[in-house]
């Protein structure tokens, strides 16, 4: 139980396009989720916290102009990049939370290129 | 505001020796913690969490881990280690829902 998925897995694109990432809780609920970025060899950077039905609540520093995120089931969050360009290139993790959501369950990432 | 130190960027054991992977945390209130890992190009893996009760507590494939209170301490340790662990371990506190990660550490375990 409390898997995650994401799609898609890998994604390259032009400077100046914009990206949709999806985040899928498969067998149950998540009334929060969270999107997180990381860098080549460093730790998980929250982005921002969602939570179904509201707006997302992003972190110090996290253009909400650019990552658009949308939570607009108790399944499925996404995360659209706008406007991309190559410092945007990332590994972008997901995890969903649901009931009294002590843990958090991660997607498997999506490696994000922009060239 | 919460954090976590991991104070090791790589651990190098060899297999069936022990081992040990450190976190130290901050947090105001009761603390509440994890250990994840990630494979390359993974997510992350739960292995364990400590909210309450025992200091010693047991995750996934054979890992536990030690509350200390008064260290301020979660190290993550296994009693003999396989080489299928060689991975990248993060240490994480959790406050107001969201997850505070340390900087991680690479193990490595070698024939």
């Amino acid at each position: 139980g409390a898997v995650v998925s994401q799609h898609p897995s890998r994604v390259i694109c032009k400077s100046g396009t914009s990206v949709k990432i999806e985040c899928r809780s498969l067998d149950f609920q998540a009334t929060t989720m969270f999107w997180y970025r990381q860098f080549p060899k460093q730790s998980l950077m929250l982005m921002a916290t969602s939570n179904e039905g509201s707006k997302a609540t992003y972190e110090q520093g996290v253009e909400k102009d650019k990552f658009l995120i949308n939570h607009a089931s108790l399944t499925l969050s996404t995360l659209t990049v706008t406007s991309a360009h190559p410092e945007d290139s990332s590994f972008y993790i997901c995890s969903a939370s649901g009931g009294r959501g002590y843990e958090q369950y991660f997607g498997p990432g999506t490696r994000l290129t922009v060239t | 505001a919460q954090s976590v130190a991991q104070p090791e960027d790589q651990v190098n054991v060899a297999e069936g020796n022990p081992l040990t992977v450190k976190c130290t945390y901050s947090v105001s209130g009761n603390p509440y913690l994890f250990w994840y890992v990630q494979y390359p190009n993974r997510g992350l893996q739960f292995l364990l969490k400590y909210i309450t009760g025992d200091n010693l507590v047991k995750g996934s494939y054979g890992f536990e881990a030690e509350f200390n209170k008064s260290q301020t301490s979660f190290h993550l340790k296994k009693p003999s280690a396989l080489v299928s662990d060689s991975a990248l371990y993060f240490c994480a506190v959790r406050a107001s829902r969201k997850l505070t990660f340390g900087t991680g550490t690479q193990l490595k375990v070698e024939l």
